[in-house]
């Protein structure tokens, strides 16, 4: 069966520093890859989108980046962190013949 | 630029209650519709996902239904119960090209016992 892991759980980081939120598909092959979050009072905005190694499509301009080394592992960077960076994130993935996508356990960001 | 909307914010019912949530979409050119559940602090699940050519789709307690041509959806719980308390999220898909969802607010149900 396939899993999706993201790591850490929770964060508290001070405003300007760096950021790696990490995401990895388990049992699967060649999913579409998704970066969400979730802020308060706001729904879920989709932030980068990967359909293959190396394919990352942005959605939303920001001082946040996506990277695919590799097929099943997804991370979402910055180099320096906002306040309204804070949020919740959500990975999430979908086999590419079929429409349902996959949410991890989401991953809470709060910038100090 | 397709816009969702979910009515209400919040509700709270008894439990045993049969309740209606809203969803509806500016830009009825969708290719689905999807239907998610999100427990505090936690990721989102699946429910339901209705393809644009469908009217309604079913599981266990739920049901949902879709009018494309109006840019309505709505999920039907039956015989709500305390475990039903979720934010439910709307999303849609808008075309077949992309797959990026845009999502609803949701709606934050309370079912009391």
């Amino acid at each position: 069966s396939q899993t999706i892991h993201q790591w850490p759980a929770t964060l508290v980081q001070p405003v300007g520093s760096p950021l790696s939120l990490e995401c990895t598909v388990e049992g699967t092959s060649n999913p579409n890859l998704y970066w969400y979050r979730q802020a308060a009072g706001r729904g879920l905005q989709l932030l980068f989108y990967s359909v293959g190694i190396g394919q990352i499509s942005s959605e939303v301009p920001q001082n946040l980046s996506a990277s695919r080394p590799q097929d099943r592992q997804f991370i979402l960077s910055s180099k320096k962190l906002l306040l309204s960076d804070s949020g919740f994130y959500l990975c999430a993935w979908k086999p590419g013949a079929t429409d349902t996508q996959y949410f991890g356990p989401g991953t809470r960001l709060t910038v100090l | 630029k397709q816009e969702v909307t979910q009515i209400p914010a919040a509700l709270s019912v008894p439990e045993g209650e049969n309740l209606v949530l809203n969803c509806s979409f500016t830009d009825s050119a969708i290719y689905n519709l999807q239907w998610f559940r999100q427990d505090p602090g936690k990721g989102l699940t699946s429910l339901l996902l209705i393809q644009s050519s469908q009217r309604e789709q079913t599981s266990g307690r739920l049901n949902a239904s879709l009018d494309k041509s109006s840019g309505r959806s709505t999920l039907y719980i039956a015989a709500s119960q305390p475990g039903d308390s979720a934010t439910y999220l709307c999303a849609v898909r808008p075309g077949q090209a992309g797959t990026a969802l845009i999502f609803g607010k949701g709606t934050t149900l309370s079912v009391s016992s």
